[in-house]
């Protein structure tokens, strides 16, 4: 079975400062990810998503996440937060099987940005 | 195109009560996965149905099922509902395949006293 660890529980930050939110996963074969965010009262929303290829993927929002597969993690960064980005983050994942279907979610980040 | 909803958006039960949540997927989408989340155990994924038939399931106990009908619609029932019942329920759909990417609503908040 797959697991996903999101070492950061809460981050506090000022506005313009750089993010970079961790995150490791464990399986035994291939697998797709995402990262999702969740404003606060509003629904889980995808930033971005890998599924092959360039292990740097762009998201919405000036979001970027790289995939580095020697250390099982997909790290979320963005260069300058902005109060707006305040917001839980959750890492996950799916094993590549086509049938699936079922995302496996870390912990979640609680980012808090400060003006 | 509309994004997922759900119904209702918020519940309040008792203890020992059953309750029913709907889920409609976005167009196109034939595949919805139910999923829990509580401030002490996270996301957790609860069942997932693709063409009216559960394909893949968490480890719930037998008291959460669930269906989903040939519009692509599905609900989830909980019977016999316990305090640790109290929860976010999320819908996601998605089309399956190897780059399937989920889509979530906005949730059922279930209160249960």
């Amino acid at each position: 079975a797959q697991s996903v660890s999101q070492h950061n529980h809460h981050v506090i930050l000022s506005e313009a400062a750089s993010l970079e939110l961790g995150c490791n996963y464990s399986y035994g074969g291939t697998v797709n990810l995402f990262w999702y965010v969740q404003y606060p009262g509003q629904h889980l929303q995808l930033l971005l998503k890998y599924f092959s290829g360039d292990p740097l993927v762009k998201g919405i929002k000036g979001f970027e996440a790289e995939f580095i597969k020697s250390k099982f993690s997909f790290n979320l960064r963005k260069p300058s937060v902005q109060w707006s980005d305040t917001a839980e983050y959750f890492c996950a994942v799916m094993p590549n099987t086509g049938t699936a279907s079922k995302l496996t979610f870390g912990t979640g980040t609680r980012l808090q940005v400060t003006l | 195109k509309a994004g997922v909803t759900q119904t209702p958006r918020y519940l309040i039960k008792t203890r020992g009560q059953q309750v029913t949540l709907s889920c409609s997927p976005i167009s196109g989408h034939r595949s919805v996965s139910w999923y829990q989340q509580t401030p002490g155990q996270g996301l957790q994924f609860l069942f997932e149905y693709f063409s009216e038939t559960q394909r893949n399931k968490g480890n719930f106990p037998g008291r959460f099922s669930g269906r989903q009908f040939s519009n692509s619609r599905s609900e989830m029932n909980v019977s016999t509902l316990e305090l640790g019942d109290s929860a976010l329920y999320l819908c996601a759909s998605s089309v399956p395949g190897y780059r399937e990417t989920q889509y979530f609503g906005p949730g059922t908040r279930l209160l249960v006293l």
